[in-house]
């Protein structure tokens, strides 16, 4: 079946930090990749998406690349802010949209000032 | 803006309990979904919805069911409640092939 498995946190950074956390997948076919970002109290957000392989999904300074030879998904920005703390999980969309998504367990990020 | 909207953000109920959980969508979406949240666990799909009173397990659907009388509400029903079913319940919607938007959440306690 289908899984992502993402580097456990809390992961904590200093402001204007480079940020890498990693997913990597496994699914049948050609799944579709998203982050999500859940911050304090609130419902779950995308974040960026990538549909196919070398795909790159890029938001708010955020960005990750689809590497089908990698299986991975890890999100990346280059300058942290204390706003970006928040929990972040990536997830997979093997089937058609009518199909749920399969997430990671999430990684709670904390950016310190 | 679309807008996923849970019937109440924090709920308490006795063990045996019958729940009823609501999720209200505003975009004329065909899918809805059911999740649920925990630590260390992330989000598991319970069951989701690709039309009116159409249905489909998901991952974890033992102990639940889900009614879909109307195109844009989608109901999670706990026959009878028990401790383990404490948690965060999380709904979404979408367009088929598109992104899910997500509801803020309950949060379900269950004594």
């Amino acid at each position: 079946g289908n899984s992502v498995t993402q580097m456990e946190g809390p992961v904590t950074l200093s402001e204007e930090a480079f940020l890498t956390i990693n997913c990597t997948y496994t699914a049948t076919g050609y799944p579709s990749l998203f982050w999500y970002v859940q911050y304090p109290g609130e419902g779950l957000q995308l974040l960026l998406k990538a549909t196919k392989a070398d795909d790159k999904g890029s938001n708010k300074g955020f960005e990750a690349t689809y590497r089908k030879e990698t299986t991975s998904f890890h999100l990346e920005k280059g300058s942290v802010q204390v706003s970006d703390s928040a929990v972040y999980f990536c997830a997979l969309r093997s089937g058609g949209g009518a199909d749920g998504l399969t997430f990671g367990k999430g990684t709670h990020l904390i950016i310190q000032p | 803006d679309v807008k996923v909207t849970q019937s109440s953000r924090y709920l308490v109920k006795r063990t045996g309990e019958k729940v009823f959980l609501e999720c209200v969508q505003d975009m004329d979406h065909e899918n809805m979904f059911w999740y649920r949240q925990d630590p260390g666990l992330g989000l598991r799909l319970i069951y989701f919805s690709y039309d009116v009173k159409m249905k489909e397990k998901g991952d974890i659907p033992e102990g639940y069911s889900v009614s879909r009388e109307k195109k844009e509400r989608f109901s999670l029903i706990l026959e009878s409640a028990s401790t383990n079913q404490t948690s965060m319940y999380l709904c979404a919607s979408n367009f088929r092939g598109r992104e899910q938007f997500f509801g803020p959440g309950t949060r379900l306690t269950v004594l």
